[in-house]
């Protein structure tokens, strides 16, 4: 079985573009969540979906969006990209919700902002 | 709000050694708890997951306790060895909002070969 797969792996951005990070989630699983690390930190937590509608967000600023698809993959945009917007990005994927089934994260997508 | 808190922020043993990481939270109520593991620069490795109702959960050298009422979590690792080393993650659910993890800053583990 695949587990949660993120792309790209790697991506260098100059400051002021756009990026789009996407998610597939383990097949089956209906929950996506998005979560930014940084280097020497906990992750922080960004967005949740479930069933294709937005389930919580975290406090970061409105150039940070997010979609699920139909089939429950999920995409993470962010604009006008910050220096201290470097960070891993990750995604994690649960059957339904995190109560009873934990999550399971992906290898995540490393974002260099210069 | 819910705070998590790691203790120690970092660790260095020789190999073989039983250890143990501490994981502290501040609002005990929680749906479940996860130790996780990253290597530097990848992704979480999930190792245990314990619901608000369980005390304990077991895989292979490690053990993780929970007890809710006090606040705290800890990962037993037993006969430790060089590839144990890794960052180790605490994360629990809160019962209000959103089913989202808030994160421990996590214990940077070296075990010496």
């Amino acid at each position: 079985d695949a587990g949660v797969t993120q792309s790209p792996t790697h991506l260098i951005k100059t400051r002021g573009q756009h990026v789009t990070l996407r998610c597939s989630p383990i097949s089956g699983h209906k929950s996506v969540s998005w979560y930014q690390q940084v280097l020497g930190q906990g992750p922080q937590f960004i967005f949740q979906y479930y069933e294709k509608e937005e389930r919580g967000r975290g406090n970061f600023p409105d150039r940070f969006s997010a979609r699920q698809f139909p089939n429950y993959s999920s995409e993470l945009n962010v604009n006008a990209l910050l220096l201290g917007d470097s960070a891993l990005y990750l995604c994690a994927s649960s059957l339904m919700d995190a109560a009873n089934y934990g999550y399971t994260f992906g290898s995540g997508t490393r974002l260099t902002v210069v | 709000k819910q705070e998590v808190t790691q203790i120690p922020a970092a660790l260095s043993v020789p190999e073989g050694e039983n250890l143990v990481l501490n994981c502290s939270f501040t609002d005990s109520a929680i749906y479940n708890l996860q130790w996780f593991r990253q290597d530097p620069g990848k992704g979480l490795t999930s190792l245990l997951l314990i619901q608000s109702s369980q005390r304990e959960q077991t895989s292979g050298r490690l053990n993780a306790s929970l007890d809710k009422s006090s606040g705290r979590s800890t990962l037993y690792i037993a006969a430790s060895q060089p590839g144990d080393s890794a960052t180790y993650l605490c994360a629990v659910v809160g019962t209000s909002g959103t089913y989202k993890y808030i994160f421990g800053t996590g214990t940077r583990l070296k075990v010496l070969a």
